[in-house]
């Protein structure tokens, strides 16, 4: 079954308690992304990544880090968690070729609480 | 002002409406506009997709695209309970990468 995996789906931490959100998705698609999403504010791109080891930063990329060293995984680092970045996050993927219509494949969210 | 202006609602309407949902945006430059579909606890899914201005149907749901207007609307016939959901419009430049969301629009279908 295609799809994008997330994990932790739910997290509750601890100001300055790294921590990793895991992403993996099986269509090999070449672009991933990385969106939070608050109520009121929608979604908000993160950063996205158009293929392996090419990363670039989204509207708000304060606070996080990714990687991209393999097609299918793009994980998303907070090195010093605040409250602030509580919030419902989501990574999507698109085969590239499709990038312009928009359509993105979503993971089924990680919620995260900084405490 | 956001990119993207949409109505988070809620709204609630009986089985069988007519709903509609509607978005504004400010940049001219966008090209492609979206509607996802977002159950609770999931994440969105591509609904309907639109190239420049005019109209697409898909069974009981149709996207309109007015330009000039800056405006873009989803209409769904004979609703039912199964589309209680938020609705997500999307919109993207051509050869951008970022897509702008609207805030969503929760809809619920009362039976």
């Amino acid at each position: 079954e295609a799809q994008v995996t997330q994990n932790p789906r739910y997290l509750i931490t601890v100001t300055g308690k790294k921590l990793t959100v895991t992403c993996s998705q099986n269509m090999n698609h070449e672009y991933m992304s990385w969106y939070r999403q608050d109520p009121g504010l929608g979604l908000r791109q993160i950063y996205y990544s158009m293929n392996v080891e090419v990363t670039d930063k989204g509207d708000v990329p304060e606070g996080y880090k990714v990687s991209r060293k393999e097609k299918r995984n793009f994980p998303l680092i907070l090195e010093s968690p605040s409250p602030n970045q509580t919030s419902l996050y989501f990574c999507a993927s698109s085969a590239r070729r499709r990038t312009n219509t928009g359509e993105l494949f979503f993971g089924e969210g990680s919620r995260l609480t900084v405490l | 002002q956001k990119e993207v202006e949409q109505d988070p609602g809620p709204l609630s309407v009986p089985e069988g409406a007519i709903v509609s949902l509607n978005c504004t945006y400010s940049n001219s430059a966008f090209q492609y506009f979206m509607w996802y579909r977002q159950y609770s606890r999931k994440g969105p899914e591509l609904l309907m997709y639109t190239y420049s201005s005019g109209n697409k149907e898909d069974g009981r749901f149709t996207a309109q695209v007015d330009k000039s207007s800056k405006y873009i609307s989803l209409f769904i016939r004979d609703s039912q309970p199964s589309d209680s959901a938020t609705y997500l419009c999307a919109m993207r430049q051509t050869g951008a990468n970022n897509l702008f969301f609207g805030t969503g629009t929760r809809l619920t279908v009362i039976p």
